[in-house]
Order: C-alpha cells, then sequence, then structure tokens
C-alpha cells in the first residue's frame, strides 16, 4: 500500500521568496511516480511538476523544482520567486510503476503569499 | 489540444435522488480515465477509474456506480444519494505512458440536503 504524508496543513511565504512544501512517502512498489499539484480556489487541478522513481536528476519546471532523496522517501517541492497567484492547496501524489493509474494524493498543504 | 469537460459545475439533489455526473474527453483516445471525490479541506479519493470501454475499477465500496460507454465518456451515477455523498468531484484523465500525468475537469461541487 503506498502512503503520502504532508505535514503542512499551513504555510506563508513572502513574495519574491522561496518556499519548500514537504512531502513523505511510504511504498513497496520498486518503481512508482510521484506528482504535485495545485489547486486554486476554483477548485481546477493543476499539474506542476513529475518525478520518476528511477530519474537520476530532480525534476525541475519553470520556478517549480522537487527535491527527490529517495532514500529518505522524500519528495518536496520548491517554488522559487513566489507569486501572489502561487496562492492555493498543493497536493503531493504518488503512483505506483511510474504511471498514473491508483494514485494516492497527500492531505495537501494551504500555500498564503504575502504581498 | 486535449481538452476534459465536466457537468455540472454545482448541483444541490435532495436525500434519495439519482445522480448522474458527466465527464467528456476531447483531442485523445483510449485515455485512462477516473473519478475523485475530495471533501471539504482534504486531499482527493480515488472513487473509479477505467482502461477501456466498460472497464471499471472501484476503489471504494459506496453508494456510487460508474460507467464507461464510449470510449471518451466516463459518468459517474448513484440510484439514491445520501448526505455523506456531498463533496466536490473530480473527472481526470491519462495517457498510458509512464509519465503521463493526469488531467483533471473543473470539478463538481455537489451538495446533497
Amino acid at each position: 500500500a503506498q502512503k503520502i504524508t504532508q505535514t503542512q496543513p499551513g504555510m506563508f511565504v513572502q513574495e519574491k521568496e522561496a518556499v519548500t512544501l514537504d512531502c513523505t512517502y511510504d511504498t513497496s512498489d520498486p518503481s512508482y511516480g510521484l506528482f504535485w499539484y495545485k489547486q486554486p480556489s476554483s477548485g481546477e487541478m493543476i499539474f506542476l511538476i513529475y518525478q520518476g522513481s528511477y530519474d537520476q536528476q530532480n525534476a525541475t519546471e519553470g520556478r517549480y523544482s522537487l527535491n527527490f532523496q529517495k532514500a529518505r522517501k522524500s519528495a518536496n517541492l520548491v517554488i522559487s520567486a513566489s507569486q501572489l497567484g502561487d496562492s492555493a492547496m498543493y497536493f503531493c501524489a504518488m503512483s505506483p510503476s511510474g504511471g498514473y493509474q491508483k494514485v494516492t494524493f497527500g492531505t495537501g498543504t494551504k500555500l498564503q503569499v504575502i504581498p | 489540444s486535449q481538452t476534459i469537460h465536466q457537468w455540472p459545475a454545482t448541483l444541490v439533489q435532495p436525500v434519495g435522488s439519482p445522480l448522474s455526473l458527466e465527464c467528456t474527453v476531447e483531442g485523445t483516445s483510449n485515455p485512462n480515465l477516473y473519478w475523485y471525490r475530495q471533501a471539504a479541506g482534504r486531499g482527493l479519493q480515488l472513487l473509479f477509474y477505467s482502461v477501456g470501454i466498460g472497464q471499471i475499477s472501484s476503489e471504494v465500496p459506496q453508494n456510487l456506480s460508474a460507467s464507461r460507454p464510449q470510449d471518451r465518456q466516463f459518468i459517474l451515477s448513484s440510484k439514491k444519494l445520501l448526505l455523506s455523498d456531498s463533496g466536490f468531484y473530480l473527472c481526470a484523465w491519462s495517457g498510458r505512458g509512464l509519465d503521463s500525468e493526469a488531467f483533471f475537469g473543473q470539478g463538481t461541487r455537489l451538495t446533497v440536503v
């Protein structure tokens, strides 16, 4: 069974500063995929970034990067140069076998960017 | 480009009434399709997923059912709604690749009264 843990229910960050959102996971699958999604107040789920368990390098997408530490089973999301539009819920998610089927989501972190 | 449509956006239904939420995908073929439910302030719970027409996998026992009558159509149904069925329902699709992310619809906020 898979489990995703996000221990920060809420976070504040000053505009233009960087912020790290924590995510730890537990799985017995030999390979897996890790995702981060953003959910603004509108409710839409927006895909941000993906990391495969066998990827050698940490994933990056624009201002988003994933700090993947396989031994520690953590997949933290780093947002650089925070913007007001980054205020939203952020969900870490995990899938078996590197694909998307039966993805398990964490409980989310609410990020608020302060001007 | 691929798009996913989900409707209605908001729904208020009395207890005991039936439910039908529809989701369609455009611009891709043979997608994996998913229904999720999100309780207020919580994460997403996978309800059903489908890898093909007529193929439905249920993740949790509940008062809901799903059907996939066409390749790009996914329907969430209930014969008699319960108060506990209230929530935010999200439809999603993904490709078949190992690193395929999911694309979500706009969601349906269901309130059972």
